[in-house]
Order: C-alpha cells, then sequence, then structure tokens
C-alpha cells in the first residue's frame, strides 16, 4: 500500500520564476492538504482539495494556488517566486469523512530553494 | 485566529532521563493531535486526544488533554536515542494548526 508520494524531492528556482509541486495521496484517501515548513517552524496550512476543489485556505497569497484531479492527486503551483519562498512544502492526505478528527498522512515533501 | 503555542522551543537530555512538551491553546480545543518528526523527515501522526482531562500511553510516552481542553502535554520516561527529532501539536479542524514544535535532543 502505496503511502503520500510527492515529486520532486528537491528542486531550485530564481526569483520569479514558477514551480509546480505534485502528490499522489495515500490510497483510499479523497482529501489533499498543502503545508509549507520554513526552516525550524511548524508546518503553515496552505490549502485543502475535495472532490477538485479548494475546501480551505490558509493565509497564504493568491501567487499560491492548486488543482486536484479525479484520481485525488494535486498540485500546488507557486508564481513570482520570492526568496522567502524557500521551505519544505509537505503534501498531506486524509479522508473527507474523518472531518476534523482524522490523522494526517504526510509525504516526505519537496524541498524548494528560492536564489 | 487560533493560536498553538509550544515550550520549549528545544531541550537536550541525557539518555535515559525524561522530557517533557507543553501545547497551549489560545482557544478550546475540540480535540488535539501531536506528531513527531525526524531529522531530515516529515510529519509523523503519533496520537489524538478528544476527551477533557484525557490521558493516553504509547510505551514510554503518555499524552495528556487538559481539563479546559486549552491545553496539552507529551512526557517521555527514560528517553532513547530514537526518541530524537521534533514534535509538533496541533489543533483541530480540517485546516491543522501547528505548533512551532520542540527539538529533543538525546545524548548517549
Amino acid at each position: 500500500d502505496a503511502g503520500v508520494t510527492q515529486s520532486p524531492t528537491h528542486l531550485i528556482k530564481t526569483r520569479g520564476q514558477q514551480v509546480t509541486l505534485r502528490c499522489s495521496p495515500k490510497s483510499g484517501h479523497d482529501t489533499v492538504s498543502w503545508y509549507q515548513q520554513a526552516l525550524g517552524q511548524g508546518p503553515q496550512f496552505i490549502f485543502q482539495y475535495y472532490e477538485e476543489e479548494e475546501r480551505q485556505r490558509g493565509n497564504f497569497p493568491d501567487r499560491f494556488s492548486g488543482h486536484q484531479f479525479p484520481n485525488y492527486s494535486s498540485e500546488l503551483n507557486v508564481n513570482a517566486l520570492l526568496l522567502g519562498d524557500s521551505a519544505l512544502y509537505l503534501c498531506a492526505s486524509s479522508l473527507a469523512w474523518s472531518g476534523n478528527t482524522g490523522e494526517l498522512f504526510f509525504g516526505e515533501g519537496s524541498r524548494l530553494t528560492v536564489l | 485566529g487560533q493560536q498553538v503555542m509550544q515550550i520549549p522551543q528545544y531541550q537536550h537530555v541525557q539518555e535515559g532521563e525524561d522530557f517533557t512538551t507543553y501545547c497551549n491553546s489560545s482557544t478550546t480545543l475540540s480535540n488535539i493531535q501531536w506528531y513527531k518528526q525526524r531529522p531530515g523527515g516529515h510529519p509523523v501522526f503519533l496520537i489524538q486526544l478528544v476527551k477533557s482531562g484525557e490521558v493516553k500511553k504509547q510505551k514510554r510516552l503518555t499524552f495528556q488533554f487538559g481539563e479546559a481542553k486549552k491545553n496539552s502535554s507529551l512526557h517521555i520516561t527514560a528517553t532513547q536515542t530514537t526518541d530524537v527529532g521534533t514534535y509538533f501539536c496541533a489543533g483541530p479542524g480540517n485546516k491543522l494548526v501547528f505548533g512551532a514544535g520542540t527539538i529533543l535532543r538525546v545524548k548517549s
């Protein structure tokens, strides 16, 4: 049973560029959440997707956007990259029926460095 | 908005010593979750507490949820080198609010 998989694992971009990160949820999970974890900090919620729609959003600018596909996989897009976007981006999957009581299963993350 | 604070930020203990991290919320929590993140790894779910005053144990780990459901603690008895990592508490909801975490280092 595959867990949450993310790609790429590492990438380097320059300021102003755009990046797309990908996530496949744990088998059987239908909800995908994205988190940004800066060095030495806890994960910060970006947004959550369910049934191909953004259901909740954290305090992130519109430069951060996403998508969920019919197979529940998801993408995170960040436009006009800033130095401060350098972080570990974590994808977490869960089951929608569990509401706010279900555990999150995290992927290994995509480490983005913006130069 | 909801905030979750954790103390201490960092603790370095001798192997065999006990360790405790505390989590405090600005609002009453319907439930709280704890995660562990090993260095270079990703957060891994440890446990969820739901009931006021709840205490749960996992081998050497003891988790408590406060009576007012605004605070929680994780206590590790007789730490081992395998306990090294960052421990996060996270508030409830579809968008978990994580604390900043407590980094645990264990000297052997």
